[in-house]
Formats: structure tokens, C-alpha cells, sequence
């Protein structure tokens, strides 16, 4: 267990409707970093915040965005869904050694 | 474009063997490497990171990274059902933590 945790598990959504993912990080890790996995690929950098700041993002539209908590957790929203956002998500914190990123669980989103 | 490359498999192996994964990178400001094993329908799972050229060893793992050839190995020795699963290599960059760019995996299977 990494102690990242996440929530939903799974998530059902209609196209056009928007969602929000949570994350919580591990005790002490102050950077969060979004992927998005799609089935069969590996995952792709939505975006990073460390100490509440977005600090670098992926090649995702605007509609992606996310916010990150005083104590450091984080949320991922996604606005007007599109049947091709349906993907694995998933969240990861950084470690205090060398930067290492540990993930969460992921949220299986699937729009329809 | 930043990418990294993997054969996608699957890599087959009987038990007890040593299985060979291959990684290649294009950003040569890449400093810091991973190897994560993936289970179906499960997150990712940190198992080696290398940032120094040469071997690293932990356990029945070994990382390798020559940076000269834009290259990065994992062997996996000893090979157990068990380790049969998506091993994905990710590449980062410099920085307090830097996003990473993941091939798309290599399917591994352990034969009895």
C-alpha cells in the first residue's frame, strides 16, 4: 500500500455532465501529480501541484482542471464530459527520496 | 516530442528464467528512471527507479541505464508466475518533481 487513496473507485457518467476525482496523498508528500490511462496505454500527465500551485501541465484542454488543498490533498474535475475521457485516473504523490511517485488506486471513469 | 518506447509484448518466459524488458527514451534531459508492474485492472506499482549509469539491483530485480544510448533495462530474475503483469518504464526530468512520460508497457508472462 502507497497510501495515496482515491475515491470514487468507479464512476458512471453521461457525455456533457461533469465530475470531480479526489485524492488524498501520503503523509508528508506535498506534490500531486494527475494521469489519465487509457486501456492499453500508459499513463499520460494531466497535470502537477505542488504546495497548492498547479506547477506543469499535459497536453489536455481546459476542461481538465484541478485544484490541490492546505493539507495537500486534491481534486480533479472534468468538465463536459466526451466519451473518449472514459480512462482509468489516476493520482500520484511524490516522495522525499529522490522524487519517487507512488500511485493511488485510480478512479475508472466510463462515459456514455 | 517527448517519448518513450517498449516493445509491447507479450514476453513470454518459462519459470525460473530471466526475463529481459527494454526501454528506450528521446529526451536526452531525462535524469531519473522507473519501472513499474501493473496487474490487470490495478494502479501501477513502483518496483525500481535508476537516475546513475550502470546496474542497480534489489532483490530479483535489476535496472539498468546506459543515458549515452538513451536506453533503460529491467531483468527480472528467478521469474515467478506471479510476476506476470504490464511492467511500464517512465522517464522524469530534473526539478523538485517533474512529470513522467511512460511507454505503453510490456506485457510479461511467466509460464509454468
Amino acid at each position: 500500500e502507497t497510501g495515496v487513496t482515491q475515491s470514487p473507485t468507479h464512476l458512471i457518467k453521461t457525455r456533457g455532465q461533469q465530475v470531480t476525482l479526489r485524492c488524498s496523498s501520503q503523509s508528508g508528500h506535498n506534490t500531486v501529480s494527475w494521469y489519465q490511462q487509457a486501456l492499453g496505454q500508459g499513463p499520460q500527465f494531466i497535470f502537477q501541484y505542488y504546495r497548492e500551485e498547479e506547477n506543469g501541465r499535459g497536453n489536455f484542454p481546459p476542461r481538465f482542471s484541478g485544484l490541490q488543498f492546505p493539507n495537500y490533498s486534491s481534486e480533479l474535475n472534468v468538465n463536459a464530459l466526451e466519451l473518449d475521457d472514459s480512462a482509468l485516473y489516476l493520482c500520484a504523490s511524490t516522495g522525499t527520496v529522490r522524487h519517487e511517485q507512488y500511485f493511488g488506486p485510480g478512479t475508472r471513469l466510463t462515459v456514455t | 516530442q517527448k517519448e518513450v518506447e517498449q516493445n509491447s509484448g507479450p514476453l513470454s518466459v518459462p519459470e525460473g528464467a530471466i526475463a529481459s524488458l527494454n526501454c528506450t527514451y528521446s529526451d536526452r534531459g531525462s535524469q531519473s528512471f522507473f519501472w513499474y508492474r501493473q496487474y490487470s485492472g490495478k494502479s501501477p506499482e513502483l518496483i525500481m527507479s535508476i537516475y546513475s549509469n550502470g546496474d542497480k539491483e534489489d532483490g530479483r530485480f535489476t535496472a539498468q541505464l546506459n543515458k549515452a544510448s538513451q536506453y533503460v533495462s529491467l531483468l527480472i530474475r528467478d521469474s515467478q508466475p506471479s510476476d506476470s503483469a504490464t511492467y511500464l518504464c517512465a522517464a522524469g526530468g530534473t526539478g523538485t518533481a517533474s512529470k513522467l512520460t511512460f511507454g505503453t508497457g510490456t506485457r510479461l508472462q511467466v509460464t509454468l
